[in-house]
């Protein structure tokens, strides 16, 4: 049964620093791989979708890697800003248009 | 882009009294959709699978009796809690599958829909 993990569950930094959320998945066998960012009480902000045939997307300061083989994802956020507040969450489809298999979410916190 | 929309955003309701939740796609048609809870800082959880014209699948552990989907036009399915007590109280939120080609498929998320049961 597949299962995504995220690390770390929270965390808090400085406004214009640089950091990273990692996805890990127990089966590489996916389709593809997506990063969503949800606000308190809001539905999801599709960020970034990964092909499972792709290593890599990037949408401005935002980047996403894919280590399918490793069963890994990472989403770097470049110069972070108090906006980029929210909780990030990663899925992955394991077949077209197949339910999305959810990690519990990084909660992130920048502080200006 | 393709849109959902999903009705209501946030209700509150009395024990025991049922809340139904529309999932509309506006500008495409859906034979799929999926229905998702998520309980505070939990992950989402796939509750069913809605096919037009067709029963929902129920993943394991949701009552089906309780959670009522319909899904009788190929822009619309609905969630109804049944007799919804304090424990239904979640986040629920809707995706639809956009089929353009037999490789061309993409999955649209609804704004979600926040139950509050007391």
């Amino acid at each position: 049964k597949q299962e995504v993990t995220q690390i770390p569950a929270a965390l808090s930094v400085p406004e214009g620093e640089n950091l990273v959320l990692n996805c890990s998945f127990t089966d590489s066998a996916i389709y593809n791989l997506q990063w969503f960012r949800q606000d308190p009480g809001k539905g999801l902000t599709s960020l970034l979708l990964i092909q499972s045939s792709q290593r890599e997307q990037t949408s401005g300061r935002l980047n996403a890697s894919l280590d399918k083989s490793s069963g890994r994802s990472t989403l770097y956020i470049a110069a972070s800003q108090p906006g980029d507040s929210a909780t990030y969450l990663c899925a992955v489809e394991l077949q077209a248009g197949t339910a999305l298999i959810f990690g519990k979410g990084t909660t992130l916190s920048v502080s200006s | 882009g393709a849109v959902v929309s999903q009705h209501p955003s946030r209700v509150i309701c009395k024990s025991g009294t049922s809340v139904k939740i529309e999932c509309r796609s506006l500008d495409f048609q859906a034979t799929t959709m999926f229905w998702y809870r998520q309980f505070p800082k939990q992950s989402l959880m796939l509750m069913a699978t809605s096919n037009e014209g067709s029963k929902a699948t129920y993943e394991q552990g949701v009552e089906k009796d309780k959670f009522l989907i319909n899904h009788a036009s190929l822009t619309l399915s609905t969630l109804t809690v049944t007799s919804a007590h304090p424990e239904d109280s979640s986040f629920y939120i809707c995706s639809a599958v956009r089929v353009r080609t037999a490789s061309n498929e993409k999955l649209f998320f609804g704004s979600g829909t926040q139950l509050s049961v007391l």
